[in-house]
């Protein structure tokens, strides 16, 4: 199975503050890297599709970026709703897998 | 809209078995995948399976094979999760998430879940 290696494990900012959370992938996986959000008590959200697509309706201050085994998401201004965990998962190879998270906190 | 409704929370004994159902509208059932995805308390998601419910053929986690049984109603829009020989590690929010493919090139797709359930919450406990 292809492990997905999420940095940092948390992280804390403020409103305003420009934000990236890292994914590294084992093996390669080309560009099939997706990244979710979620808040407490609900459902994923997808954010991101195939490392840099942006979902409809998903706020243009989300990006990402990378391809191979090193990919970024990036917040470029942190909004009070984007205080949730961020989750990457490869589609390459099945099983599909997840990235072990990065909780992002109010500074 | 595109919507999946999940069946309530369940509490099972040791040993048990429990049936998720997560029905869909507002799209063409049979021309989506469907994955379950799984969270324990306090942890992160892990990837149980995938059924297509167009024929039934199924894929699930190797840590799961032989516990766990996917299937789908097309009359209903609706698929299932049965898992069994349930243990305290089974307690978790069962999600279903809507596999989405977009073309790279004939023949290859980027897959991604799109549209989730809102979870359905099962409790092992003695």
């Amino acid at each position: 199975d292809i492990q997905m290696t999420q940095s940092p494990s948390s992280l804390s900012a403020s409103v305003g503050d420009r934000v990236t959370i890292t994914c590294r992938a084992s093996q390669s996986i080309s560009s099939y890297l997706n990244w979710y959000q979620q808040k407490p008590g609900k459902a994923p959200k997808l954010l991101i599709y195939a490392a840099s697509s942006l979902q409809s309706g998903v706020p243009s201050r989300f990006s990402g970026s990378g391809s191979g085994t090193d990919f970024t998401l990036t917040i470029s201004s942190l909004q009070p709703e984007d205080f949730a965990t961020y989750y990457c998962q490869q589609s390459y190879s099945t099983p599909t897998t997840f990235g072990q998270g990065t909780r992002l906190e109010i500074k | 809209q595109v919507q999946l409704v999940q069946s309530g929370a369940e509490v099972k004994k040791p040993g048990a078995s429990v049936k998720v159902s997560c029905k869909a509208s507002g799209y063409t059932f049979t021309s989506y995948y469907m994955h379950w995805v799984r969270q324990a308390p306090g942890q992160g998601l892990e990837w149980m399976g995938i059924i297509n419910p167009s024929g039934g053929s199924t894929s699930y986690a190797q840590k799961l094979q032989g516990r766990v049984t996917m299937t789908r109603d097309t009359s209903t829009s609706t698929v299932y999760m049965e898992l069994s020989s349930l243990r305290s590690e089974d307690t978790a929010v069962y999600y279903c998430a809507r596999s989405h493919a977009t073309v790279v090139t004939p023949g290859n797709y980027y897959y991604y879940m799109d549209v989730w359930g809102k979870g359905t919450t099962v409790t092992v406990s003695s």
